[in-house]
Formats: structure tokens, C-alpha cells, sequence
């Protein structure tokens, strides 16, 4: 079993359209994660979670709103979103406070959300 | 402003052959860590290597190092021995320091694009 799951793989919404993304981690980490791919741009940092509190929200527009009901579990809802919203979605997980400085994120295979 | 850049978009190898991927990064603090990872076509990000700003020693992790060169800021990763299944995108990043926060922050470059030829 992967150290974190995502699902779904795939999401195919219209705008109107109300939808969630769910992350499970099985690693023992304490701090969570949600990524934007676009194309050709660089990783961006969505929001962050660490012992189940938003830490980081990364002007990230209301119409994407996370959930994290325990360390283990991270969602990302969404409603009225945008075609330029069709990206890749990666969640990532890591110890907690972050843990020594070489500890790696460790990522999902991520949801591939197209918004029509 | 960037924080890392990949100034490579596509490279080729020929399989069994070495390569080296690009990347620079800009920060004005002592304290940083550098991490390589690799994403085939699945979509997984999967962590190859790390180097800490301390690190005298350049990493190394089975056929991956690092080529660090603090100075230059410059963190390459060097892939000996290139196979089929090396394929994929390669992402250079950078770690802030902790900000006690109880979390960090990577930041991406865009990446480089690898593909491995038979």
C-alpha cells in the first residue's frame, strides 16, 4: 500500500459543479499538503496542515476549501470553478514540525481535475 | 522572483549513457536543503536526493548524485548509466528554512523533461 493515497485519479466537473478530492496518508506524518500542477508552471503550494490546523493558505481563491479532520486525512473541496482550474492536484504529507531538515515530502499520485 | 530555475525544458540521453540536469537556485539564507524528484507519467512525485547547505560532500544515491556547487548556487543532478525507465520529469527544489510553523515549504522549478533513447 502507497504512503499516500489519493483519489480520484480522475475528475471531470462543470462549473456549477461541487466536488472533493480526499488524501490519506499511512506514513505517521503530522503535517499535510495540497500542490497545484499547471502546465509548464511550477509546483504551487495550495495549503498547508500541521496536527490538523491550517498553517499556510497561499491566496489560494474560497472556491477551493480544505479539510482536515485528523493527521491522517486531507480533502479539498471545490464549487464554481474556473477552466483555468484544470490542473493536477498532488497532496504531500511530512513529519511533524516538518522533521529534520533532509526529510523529503512525500506525494500522492495525485487527481487529475478537468473543469468543463 | 525565481527561486529555482531548470533552464532546460528537454533532454535526451542515449541509454547507458550519463546526463546531467540544470539547476540554480537564489536565496539570500545560510540554512537551505536542495531535493530532487522524479515524475514519470503516472503522476507521482518520487524523491531521488537530497543535499543540505552544510553538506560538504556532494550526495549520492545508487546512480543519482548531486553536483553542488554552493558559490554558483547551482545543485545539479548527474544520472549515471541512464535506462528506459529514467523517462520522465525531473523537478529541482528548494526547502525554506523551518519557520516554526510546525510545517515547511518546497519550492519547485519547472522541471526538465528526460527521455531516454534505446
Amino acid at each position: 500500500e502507497t504512503g499516500v493515497t489519493q483519489t480520484p485519479r480522475h475528475l471531470v466537473m462543470g462549473m456549477t459543479n461541487k466536488k472533493s478530492l480526499k488524501c490519506e496518508q499511512h506514513l505517521g506524518h503530522n503535517a499535510m499538503y495540497w500542490y497545484k500542477q499547471s502546465a509548464k508552471k511550477p509546483l504551487e503550494l495550495m495549503f498547508v496542515y500541521n496536527f490538523k490546523e491550517q498553517t499556510e493558505n497561499n491566496s489560494v481563491p474560497s472556491r477551493f476549501s480544505p479539510e482536515c479532520p485528523n493527521s491522517s486525512h486531507l480533502f479539498l473541496h471545490l464549487h464554481t470553478l474556473q477552466p483555468e482550474d484544470s490542473a493536477l492536484y498532488l497532496c504531500a504529507s511530512s513529519p511533524q514540525g516538518g522533521g529534520a531538515s533532509n526529510s523529503p515530502l512525500h506525494f500522492g499520485n495525485g487527481t487529475r481535475l478537468t473543469v468543463t | 522572483a525565481q527561486k529555482i530555475t531548470q533552464t532546460q525544458p528537454g533532454m535526451f540521453v542515449q541509454e547507458k549513457e550519463a546526463v546531467t540536469l540544470d539547476c540554480t537556485y537564489d536565496t539570500s539564507d545560510q540554512s537551505y536543503g536542495l531535493f530532487w524528484y522524479k515524475q514519470p507519467s503516472s503522476g507521482e512525485m518520487i524523491f531521488l536526493i537530497y543535499q543540505g547547505s552544510y553538506d560538504e560532500q556532494n550526495a549520492t544515491e545508487g546512480r543519482y548524485s548531486l553536483n553542488f556547487q554552493k558559490a554558483r548556487k547551482s545543485a545539479n543532478l548527474v544520472i549515471s548509466a541512464s535506462q528506459l525507465g529514467d523517462s520522465a520529469m525531473y523537478f529541482c527544489a528548494m526547502r525554506e528554512p523551518y519557520s516554526g510553523a510546525g510545517s515547511y515549504q518546497l519550492t519547485f522549478g519547472k522541471g526538465t523533461k528526460l527521455s531516454v533513447i534505446p
